[in-house]
């Protein structure tokens, strides 16, 4: 089906491992981007990609490493997953257009880090 | 920071319309007003955008003063599954960081049977 989907729904990891969130759309959106959910901040923006092989940091970076080979798949990487990196993560992607633009969200991966 | 200032919470009956209201005293006039909403545990969720003018699909209507100070979302005939919270956006539109949504606090609103 057409959309935005991520995987896995669920993470549960250990303190130092490496753990790895998918994204993908089947929209060909230029834009994409990664953001957490936690209880008093809101959304926060991690890191966005305007195209393929294009990536810039947003708010809170730190800890998080990110690629985009392809339009359709931009994974976000915890190199050593910490405690405070326990949160809900959204992927959005949107296309720019001459006007205003929208950003399409996917459903949420909740990683709990132990 | 958010520039946007939304109620904490409303209530509306189950079939009345939802007013929900957005105070941008600060936007500029490149600046549009959009409208997300999130339901438990999901995705946030577009409705609806506007820059000057009123605006209204299938979800939702728009309306926007005319010194676009402020707005509000109306939901005409709402719902138990509108129970969710609302936030008010408010951003340029275009590439590069200023696609970076700023989601405030948002407005919880209680559909009530």
């Amino acid at each position: 089906d057409a959309g935005i989907t991520q995987s896995p729904r669920y993470k549960i990891t250990e303190t130092g491992r490496q753990v790895t969130l998918m994204c993908h759309q089947t929209w060909s959106h230029s834009y994409m981007f990664w953001y957490r959910q936690d209880l008093g901040h809101g959304l926060r923006l991690i890191y966005y990609s305007a195209a393929a092989d294009i990536t810039d940091k947003g708010e809170v970076p730190d800890g998080y490493v990110v690629s985009r080979s392809k339009t359709e798949n931009f994974p976000l990487t915890l190199e050593s997953a910490t405690r405070s990196q326990t949160s809900v993560y959204f992927c959005a992607s949107c296309s720019p257009g001459a006007g205003a633009d929208t950003q399409y969200f996917g459903p949420g991966t909740r990683l709990t880090v132990l | 920071d958010a520039k946007t200032t939304q109620p904490p919470s409303m209530d509306c009956a189950e079939g009345r319309a939802a007013n929900l209201p957005c105070n941008h005293s600060t936007i500029s006039g490149n600046e549009y007003v959009y409208w997300y909403r999130q339901i438990h545990s999901q995705g946030p969720q577009y409705i609806i955008h506007g820059l000057k003018n009123n605006e209204t699909n299938e979800m939702a209507s728009l309306i926007i003063t005319e010194d676009r100070k402020s707005s509000t979302l109306i939901l005409p005939h709402a719902t138990l599954r509108d129970t969710a919270v609302y936030y008010c956006i408010v951003r340029v539109a275009g590439g590069g960081a200023t696609n970076k949504l700023i989601f405030g606090t948002g407005t919880l609103l209680a559909v009530q049977p």
